[in-house]
């Protein structure tokens, strides 16, 4: 089993629509969570910060579950340019293990 | 600030050539590291450096080297280059590893590396 584990999608929406996407993470000893936003053949950029009190930045929102191990990202009123991979990281306690998942990739379409 | 910078962006390299990969940074960030991504895999750790002169391996270590002779430099060795190490290489810097605040990384514009 990976330890972060993501749906790979695509996921194919239309704009306007809401989009949700879970992550999942095996070990508990983990302090920080993020998302990521990734376009094709570019470097990963923060999206967002992830919190147990969850967290709202406009049209997304990101939640963590300490208890059940997944955060998860919603996206509202979906644009076309929201077209991108999204990545879920994760980093352990204690020193400097950071595991990214493989990515949901999202396609917005007109 | 120029942020995270990265050279070269693109290379070819014939089988058991080595080279370095440069990553520098400006914003004074303690921990560095490198990152190779392949298709369908993510990214994953290869080297990272809590400051000057202090460097680990991380999930992916074999056939490379890293050394942290200064705060804004992490370079990536390949030591002999072989077709599996073709990917896309990514550096990162971060200001610590003390919580969420600090962990958030910065990532350089990446090296697309093919090994013949």
């Amino acid at each position: 089993r990976k330890e972060v584990e993501q749906d790979p999608g695509p996921f194919n929406v239309p704009e306007g629509a809401t989009v949700a996407f879970n992550c999942t993470y095996s070990n508990s000893a983990s302090q920080s969570f993020f998302w990521y936003r990734q376009d094709c053949r570019k470097e990963p950029k923060l999206l967002m910060s992830v919190y147990s009190s969850g967290n709202e930045d406009g049209r997304f929102t990101a939640q963590l579950n300490r208890a059940s191990q997944y955060i998860s990202l919603l996206i509202r009123d979906s644009k076309l340019s929201d077209s991108a991979t999204y990545l879920c990281v994760v980093i352990y306690t204690g020193g400097f293990k950071t595991i990214f998942g493989a990515g949901t990739r999202l396609f917005v379409k007109a | 600030n120029a942020g995270v910078t990265q050279t070269p962006k693109f290379q070819v390299l014939k089988t058991g050539q080595s080279m370095t990969l440069q990553c520098a940074q400006d914003m004074n960030h303690e921990y560095m590291s490198w990152y190779r991504q392949d298709p369908g895999m993510g990214l994953r750790l290869i080297h990272y450096s809590v400051g000057a002169g202090i460097t680990d391996q991380g999930e992916v270590p074999n056939g490379y080297n890293v050394s942290r002779s200064t705060t804004e430099d992490f370079p990536l060795r390949l030591l002999s280059a072989a077709p599996s190490q073709t990917s896309v290489y990514f550096c990162a810097s971060s200001r610590g590893s003390r919580g969420q605040d600090t962990d958030t990384q910065y990532f350089g514009p990446g090296t697309r590396l093919t090994v013949l």
